[in-house]
């Protein structure tokens, strides 16, 4: 069975451009999550959406903001980037909200300069 | 104060060390707990839930100690592959879907 798909895997942006990441689940589970990882921490909660909704939002400024497709993928898109948006971007999908069993993409390492 | 601290390392050790991660937290209603290993470079990866009277799976036991607010990682005869950086992962109540993950810790086992 396929994992959870990202796509790209690298980009490399300007500040104050846009990015949009995508991600695909693994095939029947409806919940994504999206997760900053900077240099030497620990991945910080963006989003989670299970069935096209919002259900969870980390302490992310506006410029951040995602959305989930009927077929359950997702994008997640960055306006405005400033240099400390350079990270790698991991989406995790699991079954459904409450189940706690997250699996995770192999990320979109996301350069800005 | 963070929702998860980890002491991040790096942990030296020689093959076959038996070897220890703590991890703490600071919402005491917590209910879910996890490790993942992060390869460098890579995604995390689940490696075990933590539940609340401890688990083992082969040379890995999980422990939690709600009374200290800490999670525990053991790792028993240690192998070159367990190289790796270890997440420890909480999810407090009453914030929608948002897990906590450490900082992570960093073992490299010596041949």
């Amino acid at each position: 069975d396929a994992g959870v798909t990202q796509s790209p895997t690298h980009l490399i942006k300007t500040r104050g451009q846009h990015v949009t990441l995508r991600c695909s689940p693994i095939s029947g589970h409806k919940s994504v999550s999206w997760y900053q990882q900077v240099l030497g921490q620990g991945p910080q909660f963006i989003f989670q959406y299970y069935e096209k909704e919002e259900r969870g939002r980390g302490n992310f400024p506006d410029r951040f903001s995602a959305r989930q497709f009927p077929n359950y993928s997702s994008e997640l898109n960055v306006n405005a980037l400033l240099l400390g948006d350079s990270a790698l971007y991991l989406c995790a999908s699991n079954v459904r909200v409450g189940t706690y069993e997250q699996y995770f993409g192999p990320g979109t390492r996301l350069t800005v300069t | 104060r963070k929702e998860v601290e980890q002491d991040p390392g790096p942990f030296n050790v020689p093959e076959g060390a038996t070897v220890a991660f703590n991890c703490t937290y600071s919402n005491s209603a917590s209910q879910s707990f996890f490790w993942y290993r992060q390869d460098c470079r890579k995604e995390p990866k689940l490696l075990m839930s933590v539940y609340s009277s401890g688990n083992e799976d082969g040379r890995f036991t999980a422990q939690l100690n709600r009374a200290s607010q800490y999670i525990s990682l053991l790792i028993r005869d240690s192998k070159l592959s367990d190289s790796a950086t270890y997440l420890c992962v909480v999810k407090p109540p009453n914030t929608g879907n948002q897990f906590y993950f450490g900082t992570g810790t960093s073992l490299t086992v010596i041949p």
